[in-house]
């Protein structure tokens, strides 16, 4: 499949454990929020998001957790499994735009 | 992805010649964006159209053009293309403004 970045930050997780990833933003006026992810040879697929109305939105297994004071977002995957292993994206809108900006990515990796 | 598709799948084309990539969706959106995808740099935006005949540029607009005729289809034109282009494109939908965006499978284009 394509390499979606060949010097991507990674994070290492073994089964079972939880995986923390983090993500700066950098517009103060960015409201909207969203994690991606995206495995080899795919389309960045939507896991969840979140509003600047809101500091934490659960999904199943997932948490994304929104601090506006220092423009941080987190993803945090609980159980971690190996069908987690992927590139992950986080993306911010400004409400007068109808653009998302992408970060860079973070690769994850499970080992049993 | 269901409900967008993209064409072709993989292209290999040389220096100067055009390429027209394509977006077609099934789901009436009327949303539509192009994003390049490039080790280090993430996903940027090209393009966007938020309706039949209404585009926009994004980031990295220059060495691209975008047509929209009709709702289902979104064009990405390189009219003399050039290695740096060589690229995965992505194309997504996305129904109002605000909201997350879903992803096609993407274009793999290299230009020798």
């Amino acid at each position: 499949g394509e390499s979606v970045g060949l010097h991507l930050p990674t994070l290492s997780v073994q089964e079972g454990d939880n995986s923390i990833i983090n993500c700066a933003y950098s517009n103060s006026a960015s409201d909207y929020f969203i994690w991606y992810k995206q495995e080899s040879g795919k389309g960045p697929q939507f896991i969840i998001d979140i509003r600047s109305n809101m500091d934490k939105r659960q999904g199943q297994r997932v948490t994304v957790l929104l601090n506006k004071t220092v423009k941080h977002l987190s993803l945090q995957i609980a159980a971690t499994q190996p069908g987690d292993s992927a590139v992950y994206f986080c993306a911010e809108m400004a409400g007068d735009t109808d653009k998302l900006i992408f970060g860079t990515g973070t690769r994850l990796q499970v080992f049993p | 992805d269901a409900g967008i598709t993209q064409s072709p799948r993989h292209k290999v084309t040389e220096t100067g010649t055009p390429v027209t990539l394509r977006c077609h969706q099934t789901e009436n959106h009327r949303y539509m964006y192009w994003y390049r995808q490039d080790p280090g740099h993430g996903l940027r935006l090209i393009h966007y159209s938020y309706g039949v005949k209404d585009t926009d540029k994004g980031e990295v607009s220059d060495g691209y053009s975008v047509s929209r005729s009709k709702t289902e289809d979104f064009l990405l034109t390189l009219e003399s293309a050039t290695s740096s282009q060589t690229s995965v494109y992505f194309c997504a939908i996305s129904e109002m403004s605000g909201d997350g965006y879903t992803f096609g499978s993407g274009t793999r284009l290299t230009v020798v």
